[in-house]
């Protein structure tokens, strides 16, 4: 079965906290991609990054910064110093290889409060 | 470099309507993804289609169609409407290579309303 799970419906947090968004996945292929990403109030899906399942590295851009970690099957998502324009929905996502057809998890709702 | 653009953004229709949705993908990919948003269901796969041809479906009734056209532009077509279909329509375009994968960009959606 393919499926992502994204436990955490939703998160509210102080402005300057740190955050992290869980990201469950399931798969039986061994070439897979992940993804995570942002949906503000006007609708539009923005990409944040992709990882390829052969990329175990942990990525840092700015504040954001993801953990894969292939042995929980997890993909998880950190806001560091959070602020109020990181309020939106998050969305992980799993594509294999060879389509372009993604899974997406249920989505986090994070609220950033000032 | 324009993103992708769908329209029209807004629409609403009632039982029994057809209705055709247009995406403009960005220039150069090849590959249009749809996609159907929904507080019950979320983001659901419902077809891909590359160089006008559909590469992968999801499941939906047969109802629901696309296609694409030589200049990589896609339109989406919901016939007898139900109640159940409003929704937002997400469009998503990529270069769509398999060898070398590359992510999706998504448009801002067709918020379709079936009354």
């Amino acid at each position: 079965a393919q499926k992502v799970t994204q436990a955490q419906t939703e998160i509210s947090v102080v402005e300057k906290e740190d955050v992290t968004l869980d990201c469950v996945y399931e798969t039986r292929d061994t070439t897979y991609y992940l993804f995570w990403y942002k949906q503000p109030p006007s609708g539009e899906l923005v990409f944040l990054i992709r990882r390829n399942s052969f990329d175990e590295q942990n990525e840092i851009s700015g504040r954001y910064s993801w953990n894969f970690q292939k042995s929980t099957s997890s993909f998880n998502f950190t806001i560091t110093a959070s602020q109020v324009v990181d309020s939106a929905v998050y969305f992980c996502a799993l594509a294999h290889s060879g389509t372009y057809k993604y899974i997406f998890g249920t989505g986090t709702r994070l609220k950033v409060l000032a | 470099k324009a993103g992708v653009t769908q329209t029209p953004r807004y629409l609403i229709k009632t039982r029994g309507q057809q209705v055709t949705l247009s995406c403009s993908p960005i220039s150069g990919h090849r590959s249009v993804s749809w996609y159907q948003q929904t507080p019950g269901q979320g983001l659901q796969f419902l077809f891909e289609y590359f160089s006008e041809t559909q590469r992968n479906k999801g499941n939906f009734p047969g109802r629901f169609s696309g296609r694409q056209f030589s200049n990589s532009r896609s339109e989406m077509n919901v016939s007898t409407l139900e109640l159940g279909d409003s929704a937002l329509y997400l469009c998503a375009s990529s270069f769509g290579t398999i060898l070398k994968y590359n992510e999706q960009f998504f448009g801002p959606g067709t918020r379709l309303t079936v009354l």
